[in-house]
């Protein structure tokens, strides 16, 4: 089974921290997404990496950066955390570009920025 | 531009019935995938069916299909006999050839007993 891990399911900070969001992946899949959710607006996908060390800028990538070590790791970081940064964050990784690609998701990290 | 449009935001089926989940999609590919995913109250984003553009039949996985037409750009997902653990946020998403997913508003559905 494919597997997703996010280092914290609940994540309280304050206005002008740096915060580390962790996604792990196991079944050493080549891409890897940071999407944001809110209520609305569905998914909105922020930054995504189609191998280690690289990264492209999603659909809303202000105020946020990645980075990619390893494989099997991607990091959202959220240089100075800001109240409208406040949203559920969910992870997901996929095999490379092909016909069928299903994302697999982990179970977000709903943070909030007080 | 790319795009997925869901315009139910919450439906009402009672259970043991159909319901059809309303989406719309718009890209100039000719190339593309559709999905539906399943948000429970939990967050996990659970995977339920897959139409690819060129898939000539209509995606089935148990008690979900997808009513796929492709001159209206629309896959519509369609559940048969609806049960209590129906209940959930779905989203519709299109994959465009990067291999990124464009996701619908989503559409909250709640079975009644």
């Amino acid at each position: 089974d494919v597997k997703v891990t996010q280092s914290s399911r609940y994540l309280v900070k304050r206005t002008g921290e740096k915060v580390f969001l962790e996604c792990v992946q196991d079944m050493d899949h080549e891409n890897m997404f940071w999407y944001r959710q809110d209520p609305g607006l569905g998914l909105r996908l922020i930054y995504f990496s189609y191998d280690v060390k690289m990264k492209e800028k999603g659909d809303i990538p202000e105020g946020y950066s990645v980075s990619r070590e390893k494989k099997e790791r991607f990091s959202l970081i959220l240089e100075s955390a800001s109240t409208n940064q406040t949203s559920m964050y969910l992870c997901a990784s996929s095999p490379p570009r092909g016909i069928y690609n299903e994302q697999f998701f982990g179970p977000g990290t709903r943070l909030t920025v007080l | 531009a790319q795009k997925i449009t869901q315009t139910q935001p919450g439906m009402f089926v009672q259970e043991k019935e159909a319901v059809t989940l309303d989406c719309t999609y718009d890209t100039s590919d000719q190339s593309y995938g559709l999905f539906w995913y399943k948000q429970p109250s939990s967050g996990e984003m659970i995977f339920l069916i897959y139409q690819g553009s060129y898939d000539e039949q209509n995606a089935t996985e148990g008690r979900y299909s997808l009513n796929f037409q492709k001159a209206r750009k629309s896959a519509n997902l369609v559940i048969s006999a609806s049960q209590l653990g129906d209940s959930a946020m779905y989203f519709c998403a299109m994959r465009e050839d990067t291999g990124k997913l464009i996701f619908g508003q989503g559409t909250t559905l709640q079975v009644k007993p």
